[in-house]
């Protein structure tokens, strides 16, 4: 299964947007990238999935690089409640998700 | 909709003690999933149920068994609770039966084994 590095934190002013980055270099072709996050010890909560394409939602936007080596995912317009573990992963042959550590992002006033 | 819930929401057990941890759905999902999460750390799957009548072992499954009552509810027990098992448990459940659907994921249960 492909592995994912992200920054362990960041910090982003609350309405500007949060860019998250991950790299997963070891990516196969039909693997997927999800994002999910964790607000303060509750549980994760899905934020958005792509494959090669850009994707957006209500939520957020992820753009994938051409090489699909590496993603980002946009906060348009973050506020405090974003503050969260982020967590980007590659969803392997098995289906099963492989939680890292993730980044912890931080928005700030 | 309630969506996953979880109970209880805290326990504290002895070592040695067993308990079982109880999960439900009202998303009509076939999938299911328990999660265990240490301090600092990522979530780590314990087991999982792909279908009503189908479970099957994650990363770290050694301590645990687990029940697919029916399709709402999964069940995870600790027969003999040791303080290696002190973390939080998350159940998730999700559409589809190969897991490639976002997955739904409850409160938590806050685990202590002295």
């Amino acid at each position: 299964d492909a592995k994912t590095t992200q920054p362990t934190s960041m910090d982003c002013a609350e309405g500007r947007a949060a860019n998250l980055p991950c790299n997963h270099s070891t990516i196969s072709g039909n693997e997927y990238v999800y994002w999910y996050r964790q607000i303060h010890s509750q549980g994760p909560q899905y934020i958005i999935h792509g494959l090669k394409n850009n994707e957006t939602n209500e939520m957020a936007s992820l753009i994938i690089t051409e090489d699909r080596k590496s993603s980002t995912l946009i906060l348009p317009h973050a506020t405090l409640r974003d503050t969260a573990v982020y967590y980007c992963i590659v969803l392997g042959s098995n289906y099963k998700l492989t939680f890292g550590k993730g980044t912890l992002l931080t928005v700030n006033p | 909709n309630a969506g996953v819930t979880q109970t209880p929401k805290f326990q504290v057990l002895k070592t040695g003690q067993s308990m079982t941890l109880q999960c439900a759905q009202d998303m009509n999902h076939n999938s299911m999933y328990w999660y265990r999460q240490d301090p600092g750390m990522g979530l780590r799957l314990i087991y999982y149920s792909a279908s009503e009548g189908t479970t099957d072992k994650g990363e770290v499954p050694n301590g645990y068994n687990v029940s697919r009552l029916n399709k709402r509810e999964f069940s995870l027990r600790l027969e003999s609770a040791a303080p290696s098992q002190t973390s939080v448990y998350f159940c998730a459940s999700t559409e589809g039966a190969r897991g490639d659907y976002e997955q739904y994921f409850g409160p938590g249960t806050r685990l202590t084994v002295t």
